[in-house]
């Protein structure tokens, strides 16, 4: 079983529309990350949050410790947006280790 | 800053042969990690690092090698390359602190074929 568990694996939207990702986790955390990965790039850190809600322009990121859940949003998707998000969270353990969820591949159509 | 770096960007080596992937970052920070990712996986810790001098195994060591001999340099050592070994790697590096988290830098990725 994966520590961090991501839904969907794929996502198509159109421009405009709302969308949602989830992430799930089973280990106790000092922080959840969103990432986001371009086709053939790298790796950016969008949020690290543990408790509440952040918003950073048209994404915001929710989190639930009692459930152990977050979602990240993106208002009015734009095709830009297309890339992988990847749920991670770090740990309190030794190494500070993260674990990492497979990720969401996102697709915006014009 | 630039950040953290990662080179070679890409590379193709064949059975049995041996290489290193460089990783260096300049923002001072005291933990490192190499990771490994494919298709479909999410990122798989190979090696980390808390401070120089001092590295300890993640979940996928075998067939890797590390070294800390500065804050900087965090380099990864493959012996003997298998085609299981193709693969992106990414290095990364965050600071931290009793009780506070930071965020992760990821460097640019290595893309590893091995034919």
């Amino acid at each position: 079983k994966n520590e961090v568990e991501q839904s969907p694996q794929n996502l198509t939207a159109q421009e405009g529309e709302f969308i949602t990702i989830n992430c799930s986790y089973s280990v106790g955390i000092s922080a959840l990350h969103w990432l986001q990965q371009h086709p053939g790039g790298g790796i950016v850190s969008l949020f690290m949050l543990s408790s509440g809600k952040k918003k950073h322009g048209r994404l915001i990121a929710t989190i639930n410790i009692q459930e152990k859940h977050s979602s990240l949003h993106i208002t009015a998707s734009h095709p830009r947006d297309s890339a992988v998000y990847i749920c991670a969270v770090s740990t309190f353990n030794t190494g500070n280790q993260f674990y990492f969820g497979t990720g969401t591949s996102l697709t915006v159509i014009p | 800053n630039a950040g953290v770096t990662q080179t070679p960007k890409f590379r193709i080596l064949k059975i049995g042969q041996s290489m290193t992937l460089q990783c260096t970052q300049d923002m001072n920070h005291n933990y490192m990690y190499w990771y490994r990712q494919d298709p479909g996986m999410g990122l798989k810790l190979i090696y980390y690092s808390v401070g120089a001098g001092i590295t300890d195994k993640g979940e996928v060591p075998n067939g890797y090698n590390v070294s800390r001999s500065t804050t900087e340099d965090f380099p990864l050592r493959l012996e003997l390359a298998a085609p299981s070994q193709t693969s992106v790697y990414f290095c990364a590096s965050t600071h931290r602190r009793t009780g506070i988290t930071y965020e992760q830098y990821f460097g640019p990725g290595t893309r590893l074929t091995v034919t």
